[in-house]
């Protein structure tokens, strides 16, 4: 069974600065799909990130950007030019390629605080 | 934009009560699911459903029962709320997609307490 396994219940980093999430999975499939999630306090959930495992390039989406490192089973989220609005926790995910419910498997997330 | 909504943000019951947790979604999506969230435990899939009428069990089914009549609405039942079942409940929809790419979109949550 796939596992999501995220290291860091808690972290702290300084508005503007860089700061790094951490996340290992554990899976015997050769494809599948890794996710961000994000959710703000009080907030609904939203993506934040995608990587399809078959690409080598890691995905980038403005601030956001993942290191996937495929044979060690690693996806990490950097956070470039912290904002007070990424205070959130954040959710690493996975699901089957092929699979169409799509299943996520969560892990047990990061809470991220920004600070002024 | 999708829209998902719960009709419900905090709810409280009574031991033994029956619990009814409605979602519906307005994007047309085949997939619905029910997660719960918990601190240090992430979300936990309780069911899930890719059309009217069918339904799968998740990872921690028991205790629960889903129904779904219409292809927007996805509703959670608690026959038999229990003090254990005091947690953070999500709904999300999706397309149903052959590669896993699609996208789970959210609900804000019903924050439920049983006492």
């Amino acid at each position: 069974a796939q596992t999501v396994t995220q290291s860091q219940p808690e972290m702290s980093v300084q508005e503007a600065e860089t700061v790094t999430l951490s996340c290992t999975y554990d899976t015997s499939e050769n494809n599948y799909y890794l996710f961000w999630y994000k959710q703000p306090p009080s907030r609904q959930m939203i993506l934040v990130i995608r990587q399809e495992a078959y690409k080598q390039q890691n995905a980038t989406e403005n601030r956001f950007s993942v290191n996937f490192q495929k044979a060690a089973k690693s996806f990490s989220l950097k956070i470039s030019d912290s904002q007070l609005g990424d205070t959130a926790m954040y959710f690493c995910a996975f699901a089957n390629y092929g699979g169409a419910t799509n299943k996520l498997i969560f892990g047990t997330g990061t809470l991220l605080a920004v600070q002024p | 934009d999708v829209k998902v909504t719960q009709s419900s943000r905090y709810l409280v019951k009574r031991t033994g009560e029956k619990v009814f947790l409605e979602c519906v979604q307005d994007m047309d999506h085949e997939n619905m699911f029910w997660y719960r969230q918990d601190p240090g435990l992430g979300l936990r899939l309780i069911y899930f459903s890719y059309d009217v009428k069918m339904k799968e069990k998740g990872d921690i089914p028991e205790g629960y029962s889903v129904s779904r009549e219409k292809k927007e609405r996805f509703s959670l039942i608690l026959e038999s709320a229990s003090t254990n079942q005091t947690s953070m409940y999500l709904c999300a929809s999706s397309f149903l997609g052959l590669a896993g790419s699609n996208e789970q979109f959210f609900g804000p949550g019903t924050r439920l307490t049983v006492l």
